[in-house]
């Protein structure tokens, strides 16, 4: 039964440009969410999505935005990147409590 | 004041002893609390989480909550070098008539032999 998976794995864009991450949730699992980490810190809730719409969005501006597809994967784009921009992008699944993580997405602006 | 606060660490306890992590939330009306385990270079795993006052116990993790005190914490017994990791808290915090995640910053602990 196969987890959570992200892709890609690494990635290093240039400032201004734009990027999509993606994310396919574990089997079963219907609700996916999005975070960043920086290093030394706390995951950063971006948003959810459930149902192919977003239900629910943390303190980030709108040049983050996603997509669920009616298979429940999901996408992250970030327009006009910044520096501040890279991070650890994490994807997790749930089905009720608990999320599970994938691997993650390491995004390097340079 | 931040939302969830953790101590960054690194807390080091000898292997076998009991290690107690704590954390403290800001917003009274949060629910549902985590802990997650998060490995150097990997990705978060929920050990477990808690939604009542008191104790729970999975295996060698109990996790405990108070409301009225703002606060949630996790004992490992019988600590393993193995559980060298970073331990993060999570509350779902109220946000515009919804819950939102919140992860506090993580504690390190260094379990060693």
């Amino acid at each position: 039964d196969a987890g959570v998976t992200q892709s890609p794995t690494h990635l290093i864009k240039t400032r201004g440009q734009q990027v999509t991450l993606r994310c396919s949730p574990k089997s079963g699992h219907d609700t996916v969410s999005w975070y960043q980490q920086a290093l030394g810190q706390g995951p950063q809730f971006i948003f959810q999505y459930y149902e192919e719409e977003e239900r629910q969005r943390g303190n980030f501006p709108d040049r983050f935005s996603g997509h669920q597809f009616p298979n429940y994967s999901s996408e992250l784009n970030v327009n006009a990147l910044l520096l501040g921009d890279s991070a650890l992008y994490l994807c997790a699944s749930n089905y009720g409590e608990g999320r599970t993580f994938g691997s993650g997405t390491r995004l390097t602006v340079v | 004041q931040k939302e969830v606060e953790q101590n960054s660490g690194p807390l080091s306890v000898p292997e076998g002893a009991i290690a107690s992590l704590n954390c403290t939330y800001s917003d009274r009306g949060s629910q549902s609390f985590f802990w997650y385990r998060q490995y150097s270079g990997k990705s978060p795993e929920l050990i477990m989480f808690i939604y009542s006052n008191g104790d729970k116990e999975d295996g060698r993790f109990t996790a405990q909550l108070n409301k009225a005190s703002q606060y949630v914490s996790l004992l490992i017994r019988d600590s393993q070098p193995s559980d060298s990791a970073t331990y993060l808290c999570a509350v779902n915090r109220p946000s515009g008539g919804s819950y939102i995640p919140t992860f506090g910053r993580g504690t390190s602990l260094i379990v060693h032999p």
